[in-house]
C-alpha cells in the first residue's frame, strides 16, 4: 500500500522557523511535491524535490532523502497568512500524486 | 499562472438525484486531469485519473458507475454522482496537469466544489 506520513498539527508564532516532516512508503517514487491548501480553498504548489538534497524558494525550502523516505518543508519568517494546511505528496507515476495525510500549521501573533 | 476552474462551487441536492460537476483549464489544454475528494480536515484522495478521448481510470474502491467521468474535450472533464445518498457529501477537487513535463509536472487545482446531499 501507499502512506505519507505528517504531523497533524504544528503551532508556531509569527517570525519563527517551523518544519514539518514526511515520511513516505510507496510503490513507485518519482519526486516529492508540497502543497498550501487554506480552508475552503484549492491546493497550491509550493516546492518540488525529484533529487535528494535542499530546494530553496523564498522563505520556503524543500528537503528530500530518498534513501530515509523522508523529506520536509521548511518555513522561515512565518507570517499569519501562513496558517493553512499542508500536504507532501509523492510522485508515483505519470502525473500520478499521492498525498499526505497533512499538517495544520497555526501561526499566531 | 494556469487557472482550473470548477462549477459549481456548492451544490445541495436531495438524496437519489444526479449531479454533475465541471472541471474546466481556462488557459491551457490539459491532456490528463484527476479528481479527488477529501473529507472535512483529511487528506486528498484520488478519485480517478480522466485522460481526453479515453475511459476514465479508477482508483481501488472508487465505484465507476456511481462516479462517472467524462473527458470531452482538452479543456473540460465532468464528474456525475449519481443516485447521490448523504454519504457522497464532500468536497470535490479537480486537478489539471498541462501537457507533457517529463517526471516533474504541476496539478493546477480548481477551487473545488463542495456537495452536501440531504
Amino acid at each position: 500500500g501507499q502512506s505519507l506520513e505528517q504531523p497533524s498539527e504544528v503551532t508556531a508564532v509569527e517570525g519563527a522557523i517551523v518544519q514539518i516532516n514526511c515520511t513516505y512508503q510507496t510503490s513507485g517514487f518519482y519526486g516529492l511535491s508540497w502543497y498550501q491548501q487554506h480552508d475552503g480553498g484549492a491546493p497550491t504548489f509550493l516546492s518540488y524535490n525529484g533529487l535528494d538534497g535542499l530546494e530553496e524558494t523564498g522563505r520556503f525550502s524543500s528537503f528530500l532523502s530518498r534513501s530515509d523516505s523522508y523529506g520536509y518543508l521548511l518555513l522561515q519568517e512565518l507570517q499569519m497568512k501562513d496558517s493553512a494546511s499542508y500536504f507532501c505528496a509523492v510522485h508515483t507515476g505519470f502525473q500520478k500524486l499521492v498525498f499526505g495525510t497533512g499538517t495544520r500549521l497555526l501561526v499566531s501573533p | 499562472g494556469a487557472v482550473v476552474s470548477q462549477h459549481p462551487s456548492r451544490v445541495i441536492c436531495k438524496s437519489g438525484t444526479s449531479v454533475k460537476i465541471e472541471c474546466r483549464s481556462l488557459d491551457f489544454q490539459a491532456t490528463t486531469m484527476f479528481w479527488y475528494r477529501q473529507f472535512p480536515k483529511k487528506s486528498l484522495m484520488l478519485m480517478a485519473t480522466s485522460n481526453e478521448g479515453s475511459k476514465a481510470t479508477y482508483e481501488q474502491g472508487v465505484e465507476k458507475d456511481k462516479f462517472l467521468i467524462n473527458h470531452a474535450s482538452l479543456t473540460l472533464s465532468t464528474l456525475t454522482v449519481t443516485s447521490a445518498h448523504p454519504e457522497d457529501s464532500s468536497f470535490y477537487i479537480c486537478s489539471a496537469v498541462r501537457g507533457l513535463q517529463g517526471f516533474f509536472y504541476e496539478q493546477y487545482f480548481g477551487p473545488g466544489t463542495r456537495l452536501t446531499v440531504t
